[in-house]
């Protein structure tokens, strides 16, 4: 079945250091990739996607590149804010499975001044 | 667009009541919801799917009887913990799916739910 391996945390950094969560996949067919950032007490909002191989996805300066050669989706940023502390959740849904999302277990980021 | 909301926000009621999420897309109809329960600093647990006019399918473990989920419209869900105990308490979050080949979820905002 399907399965997402996310970089164990707490990850903590100092503001504006570079940020990377991995991210890899297994799957069978051809799915989409998320990242969903969640604040607390809250639910989940979609960070950025892509939906095939090579696609780079984008946003609020965070970036994330489906490699199907090695089944990753790793996210990255160069200078992360205070504002960007949050919990990062890795995911991945098919066309088959009924549309199911599948997830990792999420990545506490802390960002310090 | 795309927003999915979720009333009540937060809930607490005694041992042994009925407790009812609702979960609705505002501005598409959704094909598809889903709901999660999400322990302290866990990940998210499908609990089921909902198609619009048939029966949730539940995943493994997820008693049917005791959380029922109604799915009326295709913009309404429903999810309620029937005879709620403590150990139900827990952050009930909804998504939803537009389907046609978009596997985008968008999800609500999340019920937290405490059984005292």
């Amino acid at each position: 079945g399907n399965s997402v391996t996310q970089m164990e945390g707490p990850v903590t950094l100092s503001e504006e250091a570079f940020l990377t969560i991995n991210c890899t996949y297994t799957a069978t067919g051809y799915p989409s990739l998320f990242w969903y950032v969640q604040y607390p007490g809250e639910g989940l909002q979609l960070l950025l996607k892509a939906t095939k191989a090579d696609d780079k996805g984008s946003n609020k300066g965070f970036e994330a590149t489906y490699r199907k050669e090695t089944t990753s989706f790793h996210l990255e940023k160069g200078s992360v804010q205070v504002s960007d502390s949050a919990v990062y959740f890795c995911a991945l849904s098919g066309s088959t499975n009924a549309g199911k999302s599948t997830f990792g277990d999420g990545t506490t980021l802390t960002v310090k001044p | 667009g795309a927003v999915v909301s979720q009333h009540p926000s937060w809930v607490i009621c005694k041992s042994g009541t009925s407790v009812k999420i609702e979960c609705r897309s505002l501005d598409f109809q959704a094909t598809t919801m889903f709901w999660y329960r999400q322990f302290p600093k866990q990940s998210l647990m499908l609990m089921a799917t909902s198609n619009e006019g048939s029966k949730a399918t539940y995943e493994q473990g997820v008693e049917k009887d005791k959380f029922l989920i109604n799915h009326a419209s295709l913009t309404l869900s429903t999810l309620t913990v029937t005879s709620a105990h403590p150990e139900d308490s827990s952050f009930y979050i909804c998504s939803a799916r537009i389907g046609g080949g978009n596997n985008e979820q968008f999800f609500g905002p999340g019920t937290r739910l405490t059984v005292l």
